[in-house]
């Protein structure tokens, strides 16, 4: 199994620019999440979803959409970026009373 | 709201030193206490957890016990080592309320020195 992988891994993009990250699973977990990690502030969660077709906001959704269309997929979109949105984002996916986080996608918006 | 305090770091220690990082929370009923670690340039990764009080958590040497009664779950490692050096992140899941969800402290940085 490749657990959980996030595409891509790095990125910079233009204050305005627009993005989609992808977090995939292959362990069936219905349920999926989308942090972002800053310095001091620990993981803050952006969007999660409880199963396919589904999503539901987070702590800190503005500014950010996302989407479930199967099971293993997971995507966040960036509609307009702004430099606030700089940072590392970690998804996730949960069987029981563990997540299981993907490696990370460092974004960078100047 | 639930919420968790975690100790500030950084935490700098040498080998084979006794490690405790702090860690309490507010939540209402029993909530499921975790710790999670993440290594230099990696994800988030379970180091163990306990689901309700009086429970001992250990792995790989850390053990922390839900201590309901002081709403804590401190990290403790006996003799640390190089390789342990890492972020630490105490979390909670909720049992009311936003079970489905976790709720993480800011993270300590762990560095242990030779």
């Amino acid at each position: 199994n490749a657990g959980v992988t996030q595409t891509p891994k790095f990125r910079v993009l233009k204050t305005g620019q627009s993005m989609t990250l992808l977090c995939a699973q292959d362990m069936n977990h219905e349920y999926m999440y989308w942090y972002r990690q800053d310095p001091g502030m620990g993981l803050r969660l952006i969007h999660y979803s409880v199963g396919e077709g589904t999503t539901a906001k987070g702590e800190v959704p503005d500014g950010y959409n996302v989407s479930r269309l199967k099971k293993q997929n997971f995507l966040l979109g960036l509609e307009s970026a702004a430099p606030s949105q700089t940072s590392v984002y970690f998804c996730a996916s949960r069987l029981n009373y563990e997540q299981y986080f993907g490696p990370g996608t460092r974004l960078t918006v100047t | 709201g639930n919420s968790v305090t975690q100790m500030e770091g950084p935490v700098t220690l040498s080998e084979e030193a006794f490690l405790t990082i702090n860690c309490t929370y507010t939540a209402t009923g029993y909530p499921s206490l975790f710790w999670y670690v993440q290594y230099p340039g990696e994800g988030l990764q379970l180091l163990l957890k306990a689901t309700k009080a009086d429970d001992k958590g250990s792995n790989k040497g850390f053990e922390a016990t839900y201590r309901k009664e002081t709403t804590s779950f401190h990290l403790e490692k006996g003799s640390v080592q190089v390789s342990d050096s890492a972020v630490y992140f105490c979390a909670l899941r909720p049992t009311q309320g936003g079970s489905e969800k976790l709720v993480f402290g800011k993270g300590t940085k762990l560095t242990v020195n030779p």
